[in-house]
């Protein structure tokens, strides 16, 4: 079946450093790819999707680019801020599983002063 | 911004009880989903709804657990008789399409702790 498969955290980095999240999946056919975010407190927020190869997702200064040669979804941030504080979940939709959502075990990331 | 919410956000129920745990998703979208989260493990499906009935379930949803939208708001997950392993976060969701790349909407999740 479908799988999502995520680096694990908790990745500790310095205000304005470059974030790198990788992530890679498994699944048939021409899945959807997803990045949510959970802020402390909250609830999953979508950040980013990209429906097709070679599509780039971004938003907030995060990008991830759906790459099915490698099947990957990194997530890239080039300047990371406090308030980016949060755990970062990737997740795929395949294109025949109706809504069902796969989620990869998420990764927390924690952005020091 | 319309938002999914849901209630309570922790719940603490004995071995054996039954728990409901209550959602409103957003009032225009017509799919509702619950998803679980134990602790430390990954966010996992649970049960797809629409036009107030199961459209997709995972192996995790036996017969112990249940799903209702009762009236035009609310959408619940009832647990009939608790298990110490049905700790975990339960997240509901809804989206407006059943289409695969329609965002789905989660609410701020509700923790039960099962003692």
């Amino acid at each position: 079946g479908d799988s999502v498969t995520q680096m694990e955290g908790p990745v500790t980095l310095s205000e304005e450093a470059f974030l790198t999240i990788n992530c890679t999946y498994t699944a048939t056919g021409y899945p959807s790819l997803f990045w949510y975010v959970q802020y402390p407190g909250e609830g999953l927020q979508l950040l980013l999707k990209a429906t097709k190869a070679d599509d780039k997702g971004s938003n907030k200064g995060f990008e991830a680019t759906y790459r099915k040669e490698t099947t990957s979804f990194h997530l890239e941030k080039g300047s990371v801020q406090v308030s980016d504080s949060a755990v970062y979940f990737c997740a795929l939709r395949g294109d025949n599983a109706g809504n069902m959502l796969t989620f990869g075990g998420g990764t927390r990331l924690m952005v020091k002063p | 911004e319309p938002e999914v919410t849901q209630t309570p956000s922790h719940q603490v129920t004995q071995m054996g009880q039954e728990v409901i745990l209550r959602c409103v998703p957003i009032s225009n979208h017509l799919y509702f989903y619950w998803y679980r989260q134990i602790l430390g493990q990954k966010v996992e499906f649970l049960v797809s709804f629409y036009n107030n009935e199961i459209s997709e379930k995972s192996e995790i949803f036996d017969d112990q657990f249940s799903v209702e939208r009762p009236d035009g708001s609310n959408f619940t997950l009832k647990i009939r008789s608790t298990k110490l392993e049905d700790s975990a976060m339960y997240f509901c969701a809804s989206t407006e399409t059943g289409t695969g790349n329609t965002e789905a909407f989660f609410g701020q999740g509700t923790r039960l702790t099962v003692v």
